[in-house]
């Protein structure tokens, strides 16, 4: 079946870095979206995007649709404690148009 | 503003019992999805529903079983649980329309089967 390649599986940084991670698929989608999952707790929605080439912030979070709709990257600017959980990508595309999401991303974040 | 709940919260069950987990969205959300989380395998689409009475199989069906009498409520059932279905699951939903890709997820409930 389709698969969402994330990378990297687990970030450990200092607070204030800024941190980056990506999303890859072997089809083409037509919508990236960014979740962050806190512990213990359910995935929420960060970002959405529709568009190849589209750059979307929410705060000191910024996420783009590559321009060859097979990939996602999300940046996170000056981390704070707060931003430590899982991050996801997911995309809806390809043979089946379903949603479907990447494995995750750990970010830790060392005050 | 109760959102969407799930409960138990926690369930430890012997293999063979059926289980079944509750959802319930105040939305009036058209779409309810059942995930499982699983270290290495990220969020995996169990069921889905696109409304009440239609239901539909998603990535990692076998062995779980879904109703939607009512548009609120989505329970999933374990009909005989497994050790391989020792997981957390994680209930959502969305809007219809465009937007229905944005999902809203429970807090999870943790399945451990002994």
């Amino acid at each position: 079946g389709q698969q969402l390649n994330q990378s990297p599986q687990s970030m450990f940084i200092q607070e204030g870095e800024d941190v980056s991670m990506n999303c890859t698929s072997s089809s083409i989608f037509n919508t990236w979206l960014w979740y962050k999952q806190d512990p213990g707790e359910g995935p929420v929605l960060l970002i959405a995007l529709y568009k190849a080439g589209e750059l979307t912030s929410n705060g000191r979070l910024t996420a783009q649709f590559g321009i060859t709709r097979k990939d996602s990257f999300l940046n996170i600017s000056a981390s704070i404690p707060s931003d430590v959980g899982i991050y996801f990508c997911a995309g809806r595309g390809g043979a089946t148009n379903k949603l479907i999401f990447g494995t995750g991303t750990l970010l830790a974040v060392q005050p | 503003d109760a959102g969407i709940t799930q409960s138990p919260r926690y369930k430890i069950t012997e293999t063979g019992r059926q289980v079944t987990l509750m959802c319930h969205q105040t939305w009036s959300h058209s779409y309810m999805f059942w995930y499982r989380q699983d270290l290495g395998h990220g969020l995996r689409l169990i069921y889905y529903s696109a409304a009440a009475d239609i239901t539909d199989k998603g990535e990692v069906p076998d062995g779980y079983v879904v109703s939607r009498s009512k548009t609120e409520n989505f329970p999933l059932t374990l009909e005989s649980a497994t050790r391989s279905q020792t997981s957390v699951y994680f209930c959502a939903s969305s809007p219809d329309g465009l937007r229905r890709e944005k999902l809203f997820f429970g807090s999870g409930t943790q399945l451990s089967v002994l």
